[in-house]
């Protein structure tokens, strides 16, 4: 099935917790991206990557990790999760980041941290 | 800083045309998209403008003014099936997207 799937669909995790979300696409898309989307704000860049074997912060970056060891694979890391990481996570993903390439959403992950 | 505005929220009338605005200040410029996003599910792909003009595409149609920040997009023919939030996105000049908080459509029948 093309697309991007996600996993897990939703988490609730104890602060302190360490937590991996899942992401996968079988377009074969060059880009892919993490956003957290929060009540009243706009989605928000945490972590993205151009290609395969490279990665770059975003603008909420602080507590997350990723990598990007193949096309495919885009796992994003909580080493320590805290209440304020409460959110709805989506991956997405694209073919390129120049031009009109659009970007194509997975289904979220919605993470609760107590 | 960078910065995109769209209203909260908006309500309209089934089988009406409702316009929705977006205005931005972005360091740089390469695009501007706008998605729809149903309750508890992804935002999906609609339209994109690089340059000033209208753009359409069956009951949907999106504007750009370079030269104002401005953007709108316009739906006719309204169903219920519209009612979703409406994110404005922007390309900056390092390809990243920046998007605005999103417009909620509210469809009465």
């Amino acid at each position: 099935i093309a697309g991007i799937t996600q996993a897990p669909t939703s988490q609730i995790l104890a602060a302190g917790r360490r937590m991996t979300l899942r992401c996968t696409q079988d377009m074969r898309h060059n880009a892919m991206y993490w956003y957290r989307q929060d009540l009243g704000l706009g989605l928000r860049l945490i972590h993205y990557s151009n290609t395969a074997g490279t990665t770059g912060k975003g603008e909420v970056p602080d507590g997350y990790s990723v990598s990007r060891a193949n096309t495919d694979d885009f796992p994003l890391t909580l080493a320590s999760a805290v209440p304020s990481q409460t959110s709805v996570y989506f991956c997405a993903s694209s073919d390129s980041t120049s031009g009109d390439n659009e970007q194509f959403f997975g289904p979220g992950t919605r993470l609760t941290v107590l | 800083g960078q910065n995109i505005d769209q209203p909260t929220e908006m309500t309209a009338t089934e089988g009406a045309i409702v316009q929705i605005n977006c205005t931005y200040q972005t360091s740089g410029f390469n695009g501007l998209f706008w998605y729809q996003q149903h309750a508890g599910e992804a935002p999906t792909f609609l339209s994109y403008n690089v340059l000033d003009g209208l753009e359409e595409k069956g009951r949907f149609s999106s504007f750009l003014s370079r030269s104002k920040g401005y953007s709108y997009l316009l739906l006719k023919e309204l169903q219920m099936k519209d009612s979703a939030s409406y994110l404005c996105a922007v390309k900056d000049s390092n390809y990243q997207l920046i998007w605005g908080a999103g417009t909620k459509l509210i469809i009465k029948p």
